[in-house]
């Protein structure tokens, strides 16, 4: 059985950095196609795209936000760590991370975020 | 890389098809076979309904379906159900290993 679980801090003040855990199992984040991706949304709003690292460690950000953006991977414990610098009261909301995978080297794939942790909910205020 | 163009809302009635559409350019949905739907209730975790266009996961009731056509792509959800009323989302692979979503689509069953 897949799982992944979100964890961090439910409340940041502006200008600090979020940084956010993602701990999954199930899968191995060494195998060729597989990535985790971290995904946003705020109250009442839309699911927006924010970061991903794969499997041989090639991370890609939305290019809106990037600049603000690191990710990693710690594959022998199972983990992947995204942070946020700078953080702003728009930025408040529901944080997801999601396993992704990608048809790669003629693998087949469901090119999809497949499996979804349950989110964690980050407020930014003062 | 700008949001892919979903309605902000459809309806129908039990038992009725309809079609949710997913409005991207050439660099994402129709450059690329990789569009995948999410079916999202209040307060849960988004699901994975469709993957590369037109794909069901297992579990997945075959009422539902996807396709595309140019830089268009549809979720199509027949003989509704009062369960299917919930929050749709498209997502398309954008290139070079990065993703875009669309700006959901709350469905509701009369």
């Amino acid at each position: 059985q897949i799982t992944l679980k979100e964890s961090g801090p439910t409340l940041v003040k502006p200008t600090q950095t979020l940084t956010l855990t993602c701990t999954f199992s199930g899968f191995s984040l060494s195998t060729t196609g597989v990535g985790v991706g971290w995904i946003r949304q705020p109250p009442g709003k839309a699911l927006e795209w924010l970061a991903v690292i794969y499997w041989d460690d090639d991370k890609r950000y939305s290019p809106s936000l990037r600049y603000r953006f690191n990710i990693n991977k710690d594959t022998s414990k199972n983990l992947v760590i995204f942070t946020m610098t700078n953080m702003d009261p728009m930025d408040t909301g529901t944080y997801y991370c999601a396993r992704v995978e990608i048809t790669y080297a003629g693998i087949l794939r469901q090119d999809a975020f497949d499996v979804w942790g349950l989110g964690t909910m980050v407020t930014v205020s003062s | 890389q700008s949001a892919l163009t979903q309605p902000r809302s459809v309806s129908g009635s039990p038992g009725q098809s309809l079609t949710i559409s997913c409005i991207g350019t050439n660099s994402d949905v129709g450059g690329y076979n990789y569009v995948s739907w999410y079916q999202q209730y209040p307060g849960k975790a988004p699901k994975l309904m469709i993957y590369d266009v037109n794909k069901r996961p297992s579990g997945v009731p075959d009422r539902f379906s996807g396709s595309k056509s140019g830089d268009t792509a549809s979720l199509t959800i027949s003989g509704l159900q009062a369960e299917d009323e919930a929050d749709y989302y498209c997502c398309s692979y954008a290139g070079s290993y990065s993703w875009v979503f669309g700006g959901g689509t709350e469905l509701t069953v009369l």
